[in-house]
């Protein structure tokens, strides 16, 4: 059982556009991370948002985490070629296990 | 700060062998690391949870004679496959949570290529 559902999975756009990338869950989490991840490299921690409702801003990125804690999106503004590569939310546990989305793999077109 | 190293960063081995990989917390100690599995254009599936001076705690479904994982100090895992065959071939990474990285955040290593042939 998947708890914690990514979308879209797979995401082709030309440069400057704008995209939202979302996970939801029917459980509760302590705190979501969101992560990037080229090919061949472990994924980077982008953000960690934590309080429901928050709302943290990383330049052209933009993450929120739902009031309930169960839901989190990332919205990227004006998508740059550097914006390529697979992001992955992840909702962290009490025990510290972190449960992992699909993941979106993004291509940004020049 | 906050910084995972893993070695190696590919191995090939024949299969029957057994590989070590190395997990190391460069910057901060370690109270507990992760490791995890990643096939091609897959998310992140978590095989075990290691403590520090204690047995690691496996996923369902992940053998752990297969894959045995010591976790000796506060900045060193190590993951041991053990007779490596074909379908063992995949990307190993491992993250740290501990001091300072907090509570919530772990930091993940940059990963192992294991191929099995």
């Amino acid at each position: 059982t998947q708890l914690l559902e990514q979308s879209p999975q797979f995401l082709s756009i030309q440069e400057g556009e704008n995209l939202t990338v979302y996970c939801n869950s029917s459980s509760v989490f302590s705190s979501l991370q969101w992560y990037r991840q080229e090919p061949g490299e472990g994924p980077v921690l982008l953000v960690t948002v934590v309080t429901g409702g928050e709302v943290k801003k990383l330049k052209r990125l933009t993450f929120q985490f739902g009031d309930a804690r169960k839901d989190s999106s990332l919205h990227i503004t004006a998508a740059q070629p550097g914006d390529t590569g697979l992001y992955l939310c992840a909702g962290a546990r009490h025990t510290g296990k972190l449960i992992f989305g699909q993941g979106t793999t993004l291509q940004v077109k020049p | 700060g906050a910084v995972v190293s893993q070695h190696p960063s590919w191995v090939i081995c024949k299969s029957g062998t057994s590989v070590k990989i190395e997990c190391r917390s460069l910057d901060f100690q370690a109270t507990t690391m992760f490791w995890y599995r990643q096939f091609p254009k897959q998310s992140l599936m978590l095989m075990a949870t290691s403590n520090e001076g204690s047995k690691a705690t496996y996923e369902q479904g992940v053998e752990k004679d297969k894959f045995l994982i010591n976790h000796a100090s506060l900045t060193l895992s190590t993951l041991t496959v053990t007779s490596a065959h074909p379908e063992d071939s995949s990307f190993y990474i491992c993250s740290a949570r501990g001091a300072p990285a907090g509570d919530y955040e772990q930091y993940f290593g940059p990963g192992t290529r294991l191929t099995v042939t």
